[in-house]
């Protein structure tokens, strides 16, 4: 079956560029998904990118895909103490509706 | 902005009691998610909801889970005698096109 795999931590400090990355088997992904989890609130969608493209930019939020070796990564520009939270990758299939897969979040720590 | 409301946000049952998660999803929204997220492990699908029937369930979502809509409004969660390991932070999510939007959670604490 298809699995999501993200590092489980990742320190950076303030100011600096955090990049977070994550591997999926499936090939037969459509969309690829980034959302936050701040602690004790729900998951907040950050950005998205469809499967044929490569890289997508949201102002400080820049996400790469690169399909050959079904890596896709978040970079965070001039991170922040508030930008400290879980980050989850997730993917839609082309043969399973709109279900999400989620990989198992990685916790950003940003130091000031 | 429009948002996902979950309430309760927290809710402790005893074991073998049922209990209704309920769910307001985005107005406009057509399909509509339930996913659960045990501690310290993954989020993990439970079950899809279009066109006022399951269209997707995954193994977790066995005869214990039901979902209804039973208004153009509310989207209830219902899981039946609660064991121990029904423990866990419960999302509802809702989808437009493309985008899948979640509530804030109901922590669910099965003693």
């Amino acid at each position: 079956g298809e699995d999501v795999e993200q590092s489980l931590f990742l320190s950076v400090r303030e100011g600096d560029s955090s990049v977070i990355n994550c591997t999926y088997t499936d090939s037969s992904s459509t969309y690829l998904y980034w959302y936050k989890q701040e602690p004790g609130a729900g998951l907040q969608l950050l950005t998205y990118i469809f499967s044929n493209m490569d890289m997508k930019q949201d102002q400080r939020l820049t996400v790469l895909l690169n399909k050959k070796d079904k890596h896709l990564s978040l970079r965070i520009a001039d991170t922040q103490t508030g930008d400290s939270a879980i980050y989850f990758c997730a993917e839609t299939l082309n043969n399973a509706g709109n279900m999400l897969t989620f990989g198992g979040g990685t916790r950003l720590m940003v130091k000031p | 902005e429009p948002e996902v409301t979950q309430t309760p946000s927290h809710q402790v049952t005893q074991m073998g009691q049922e209990v209704i998660l309920r769910c307001v999803p985005i107005s406009n929204h057509l399909y509509f998610y339930w996913y659960r997220q045990i501690l310290g492990q993954k989020v993990e699908f439970l079950v899809s909801f279009y066109n006022n029937e399951i269209s997707e369930k995954s193994e977790i979502f066995d005869d214990q889970f039901s979902v209804e809509r039973p208004d153009g409004s509310n989207f209830t969660l219902k899981i039946r005698s609660t064991k121990l390991e029904d423990s866990a932070m419960y999302f509802c999510a809702s989808q437009g096109n493309t985008e899948a939007f979640f509530g804030q959670g109901t922590r669910l604490t099965v003693v």
